[in-house]
């Protein structure tokens, strides 16, 4: 079946501006996840979001991320005033419901951002 | 602090040698432990997972790991290597009770040579 989706692959943005940035969970999963890969900091967590709970942000490293989640489905992480240091890949990733929490998470193909 | 460490960032090995990756863990409690592959643009992809039980877990492409829980480790392991394992590891850790979050380590780049 189709996995989890990204959309764009990549973006190139002038420092300043805002980006939105898109993830199709795989269909029926509930749980949904965003990281961020870069050089410097390795994969790091930013939000994650459970059916109809309150998301947790702890993660999002500044006031000019966010996220949210539509219809419990698709998923839109704003990155505001870009700065060059956000420029890395951007991975949403999407887990079954389960109170047990042993389910893996899978993986979307990443948005490559570009802060110029 | 939690945290996980892979403590090489590369390693080298011969096509039908074994391999290893290591990784350790600094997380309270009983966490459940992961280890994902990522091949060059593409995501991450599911290898095998430690939830509770056998030591010895097995998972895709016959790679197996270990959970030694008196070393907090959680070492990456193929009998055999083949040229196209060569990709980069993640070890994760998923706390209990902290929502679902991982903590990656910094990753491992495994080159196997013909």
């Amino acid at each position: 079946g189709a996995g989890v989706s990204q959309s764009p692959s990549n973006k190139v943005t002038e420092k300043g501006k805002d980006v939105e940035l898109r993830c199709d969970p795989i269909s029926g999963h509930t749980a949904l996840y965003w990281y961020r890969q870069s050089l410097g900091q390795g994969l790091e967590f930013l939000i994650y979001f459970q059916g109809n709970s309150a998301p947790d942000k702890s993660g999002l490293p500044s006031d000019r991320f966010s996220a949210e989640r539509t219809g419990g489905s698709v998923s839109t992480l704003t990155i505001q005033r870009t700065q060059q240091e956000d420029s890395a890949v951007y991975l949403c990733a999407s887990s079954p419901a389960g109170t047990s929490g042993s389910y893996e998470q899978y993986f979307g193909p990443g948005t490559r951002l570009t802060v110029t | 602090a939690q945290s996980v460490a892979q403590p090489e960032d590369q390693v080298n090995v011969a096509e039908g040698n074994p391999l290893t990756v290591k990784c350790t863990y600094s997380v309270s409690g009983n966490p459940y432990l992961f280890w994902y592959v990522q091949y060059p643009n593409r995501g991450l992809q599911f290898l095998l997972k430690y939830i509770t039980g056998d030591n010895l877990v097995k998972g895709s492409y016959g790679f197996e790991a270990e959970f030694n829980k008196s070393q907090t480790s959680f070492h990456l392991k193929k009998p055999s290597a083949l040229v196209s394992d060569s990709a980069l590891y993640f070890c994760a850790v998923r706390p209990i009770n902290q929502g679902g979050k991982l903590i990656f380590g910094q990753g491992t780049e495994l080159s196997v040579k013909p």
